[in-house]
């Protein structure tokens, strides 16, 4: 079946630190994979994607590749910003159903102190 | 374009009682889905439609009605509320494999 496992938070950083939150995947076949963020009190916003193997998904500085010998999908962002604080979700499609269905991750809670 | 759309943004319930929560998307997407988020956790498909007239199950149905008798339209529906739905619901629209497009969520409490 599919499943995402992300790093547990929270993560506390200061701002200009280099950022890194691990998320792996099980899944049939090659999915696509997304990181999505949620800032408080909103719906989430797709951050960046990433369709197949060896792609690299790229926004606002947030940088993950997918990986499928090590079925990973890490973000990395060089320097974060107090505004980068929210809650970070790697999630993966299904391809079994056609409908794209989301498989998330529990979230990883990020606050940047100045 | 007002995108995803959820109403109410919060509401309380109490046990047995029941409640509809509404979704509409104004960017003509085929693709609608309901998720459920509780605390610490991620979100958990409920339901979804991939076009007027067409739904099935996720991950969690259980509890919960849906109907899509227009593209624009998703509501959800929950017959005997019990403490277990106790979560933020979130609606979702997209297109094919591209991405999907989030609501700003309704924060249900069952008492």
């Amino acid at each position: 079946g599919n499943s995402v496992t992300q790093m547990e938070g929270p993560v506390t950083l200061s701002e200009e630190a280099f950022l890194t939150i691990n998320c792996t995947y099980t899944a049939t076949g090659y999915p696509s994979l997304f990181w999505y963020v949620q800032y408080p009190g909103e719906g989430l916003q797709l951050l960046l994607k990433a369709t197949k193997a060896d792609d690299k998904g790229s926004n606002k500085g947030f940088e993950a590749t997918y990986r499928k010998e090590t079925t990973s999908f890490h973000l990395e962002k060089g320097s974060v910003q107090v505004s980068d604080s929210a809650v970070y979700f790697c999630a993966l499609s299904d391809l079994e159903t056609g409908a794209n269905n989301l498989f998330f991750g529990t979230g990883t809670r990020l606050t940047v102190i100045p | 374009n007002a995108g995803v759309t959820q109403t109410p943004k919060f509401r309380i319930l109490k046990i047995g009682q029941s409640m509809t929560l509404q979704c509409t998307q104004d960017m003509n997407h085929n693709y609608m889905y309901w998720y459920r988020q509780d605390p610490g956790m991620g979100l958990k498909l409920i339901y979804y439609s991939v076009g007027a007239g067409i739904t099935d199950k996720g991950e969690v149905p259980n509890g919960y009605n849906v109907s899509r008798s227009t593209t624009e339209d998703f509501p959800l529906r929950l017959e005997l509320a019990a403490p277990s739905q106790t979560s933020v619901y979130f609606c979702a629209s997209g297109q094919g494999q591209d991405t999907q497009y989030f609501g700003p969520g309704t924060r249900l409490t069952v008492l």
